[in-house]
Parts: structure tokens; C-alpha cells; sequence
């Protein structure tokens, strides 16, 4: 069974681009979910799918981040305009049931120069 | 959600049983303890979970004593592959949300 995934592996862009990260859960896991990791800190819960549905994005930072998960599979999480600070490692977990045992893909290391 | 305390790095040798253990001291009622593991350039992976007593699987055992407010993650015979980071995360399922919120981890180094 194919893990969680993540495209890209690596990002670097320039500060006011715009980057859009992808993940692919496991199949059949109605549950996504996306953290990231910024430097020196720890990692951090940013919002929460149910399908297609946003279940929980009190981690979100602010505007310029907006994820969608349409048609309930794969999810993206665009950064636009990005800023230094949103450099770091971005997570997506899935899981099938509503514990705590969440299936993490490798991160997406993004870099805004 | 409780906050969990755990010491920053240990270090061992191949061979020997390594406890990490976390405090929690405002655990809730119905909170449950899980620990995860993570490599580097690899995402966190679940270890095991347990509320009270003993939990083992094939990959550890997780020792709750009877007041919660601790856990032990005990890592039977560590090899070189054992170094990570370690998570132990504190949390209830709830309607809402059942996010995991990560501390700082233990860096556990495994030496020949």
C-alpha cells in the first residue's frame, strides 16, 4: 500500500512568488491533514479535511495560505505571495479513522529566498 | 491540550534498552498518550498509544503509572536505525478536530 506523498520534495522561490504544494494521502483516508515545521520551531498543526470538507483550520497563519482538498482526495496548500518566514518543512498526514494515528508523507522543504 | 515536558537528547549504545520518559502533569480524563518517531528528512510515524498501564507492541512498550501524569517509552535492544527524534503528544479525540500537537521531542543518538 502506497504511503502519503508529496510534490514537491524541495522548493526554493523568491519572496512574493507563489508556491502550491501537493499531497496525496492513502487511499481511502478521508482524513488530511497539513502541519509544517519553520526553523528552530516545533511542528505545527495547520488545518484539518474531512473529504472535502474543512474540519478544523485554526492553524492556518494567515491569508495567504489557502488549502483545498476538492473531490475529497488529493490536497493543495498554495502560499501566495510567500514571505521569508514561511520557510520551512510542510507536512501531510492522512488517517483513516478519527484517532490519533495519522500516516505522515516526507515533507515538502520550502524555501523563500 | 496537555502540555508535555521530555528531556531534550539522550544518547546509547546498540544493544541497550533506552527509556525516554514525559511528563504531563495536566493530563485530562480523556486524554490519551502516543508517541511518535521521526527520522531525518522522513515525517513523524506513530509508535504506539495507550491511556493507562501497559501498552506493547512489536516495536515498544509504553508504561503509564496509575496518576497519568507520566509516561515511559521503553525501546527494548536499540540499534543504530533507533535514532530520532521522539514525540510523546498528549490529546483527546474530539468532535472537532483531533489534531496532534508535537513539543520539542527527544533526539535519541544510537552509537556503535
Amino acid at each position: 500500500e502506497a504511503g502519503v506523498t508529496q510534490f514537491p520534495s524541495h522548493s526554493v522561490i523568491e519572496k512574493g512568488q507563489t508556491v502550491t504544494l501537493r499531497c496525496d494521502p492513502i487511499s481511502g483516508h478521508d482524513n488530511l491533514y497539513w502541519y509544517r515545521r519553520v526553523m528552530g520551531k516545533e511542528i505545527k498543526f495547520l488545518l484539518h479535511f474531512v473529504k472535502e470538507s474543512k474540519q478544523d483550520e485554526s492553524g492556518m497563519p494567515n491569508n495567504r495560505f489557502l488549502a483545498e482538498r476538492t473531490g475529497g482526495t488529493y490536497s493543495t496548500l498554495k502560499v501566495q505571495p510567500a514571505e521569508l518566514e514561511d520557510s520551512g518543512v510542510y507536512f501531510c498526514a492522512s488517517s483513516q479513522d478519527r484517532n490519533n494515528e495519522q500516516f505522515f508523507g516526507p515533507g515538502t522543504r520550502l524555501t523563500v529566498l | 491540550l496537555a502540555k508535555t515536558t521530555q528531556p531534550i537528547s539522550m544518547d546509547s549504545y546498540e544493544g541497550q534498552e533506552v527509556n525516554i520518559t514525559c511528563s504531563h502533569n495536566n493530563i485530562a480524563t480523556n486524554d490519551y498518550i502516543t508517541w511518535y518517531q521521526q527520522f531525518p528528512s522522513q515525517g513523524p510515524r506513530f509508535i504506539i498509544q495507550g491511556y493507562k498501564t501497559k501498552v506493547t507492541n512489536e516495536v515498544a512498550s509504553l508504561f503509564i503509572p496509575a496518576d497519568r501524569k507520566s509516561s515511559t517509552l521503553s525501546l527494548p535492544r536499540v540499534s543504530l536505525s533507533d535514532t530520532a527524534v521522539y514525540y510523546c503528544l498528549v490529546g483527546a479525540l474530539t468532535y472537532n478536530t483531533d489534531k496532534l500537537i508535537f513539543g520539542t521531542g527527544t533526539r535519541l543518538q544510537v552509537f556503535p
